[in-house]
């Protein structure tokens, strides 16, 4: 069935860079995606959301970039910091509208 | 502002006991509800969803149920519980077409 990958499950970086996570989609009916982040035994937590009008929205520290032609969702994170380091789902709008597909996950790790 | 809640926190059942978890939202009307559960470093598996009251979609086959007895209580249910039960429980609410977002969760063990 159609699902949404992620390209990598572990990402390090250093405090102060700039972090992308990457997230690659198969439905190409799908027209609303999502970033949530969670952190270890909390549930997830809304980043920053996209419909498929557009194809760059930012909101503090973070841009979500849409590539519709090659079925391709990015997070950027902006001068990362060790808050945040957890594990990010991109989420994409299922069959009717009333359920998400998640992807399974990038772990990522920011070394002060 | 809306708020979701879950109970408990944490569970520690033995294998056949019942089940009964709790999801809550304040502050919208009509929301759908979800039920997700997690793997220790998985991702989320969908296991049931509402968009009113009696109304419950099931998304995988298991020892598990799901009611909601009023608009905005959500309750996960097993008179059985199994091994492979144990794990990290989320519920959340959307409104159709939006974002979903997420309770606290139940950290589930089955001994």
């Amino acid at each position: 069935g159609e699902s949404v990958g992620l390209h990598l499950p572990t990402l390090s970086v250093q405090e102060g860079d700039n972090s992308i996570i990457n997230c690659a989609y198969s439905n190409s009916a799908s027209d609303y995606f999502i970033w949530y982040k969670q952190e270890s035994g909390k549930g997830p937590q809304f980043i920053i959301d996209i419909r498929s009008n557009m194809d760059k929205r930012q909101g503090q520290r973070v841009t979500v970039l849409l590539n519709k032609t090659v079925k391709h969702l990015s997070l950027q994170i902006a001068a990362t910091q060790p808050g945040d380091s957890a594990v990010y789902f991109c989420a994409e709008n299922g069959v009717g509208y009333s359920t998400l597909t998640f992807g399974k996950g990038t772990m990522l790790l920011v070394s002060p | 502002s809306q708020t979701i809640h879950q109970w408990p926190a944490t569970l520690v059942q033995p294998v056949g006991s019942p089940l009964s978890l709790e999801c809550t939202v304040e502050g919208t009307s009509n929301p759908n509800l979800y039920w997700y559960r997690q793997a220790a470093g998985r991702g989320l598996q969908l296991l049931f969803y509402s968009v009113g009251i009696g109304q419950i979609s099931s998304e995988v086959p298991q020892n598990l149920s799901a009611s909601r007895p009023q608009d905005r209580q959500f309750i996960l249910s097993s008179k059985k519980l199994l091994l492979s039960d144990s794990g990290f429980y989320l519920c959340a609410w959307a409104i159709t077409g939006d974002t979903q977002y997420f309770g606290p969760g139940t950290r589930l063990t089955v001994l």
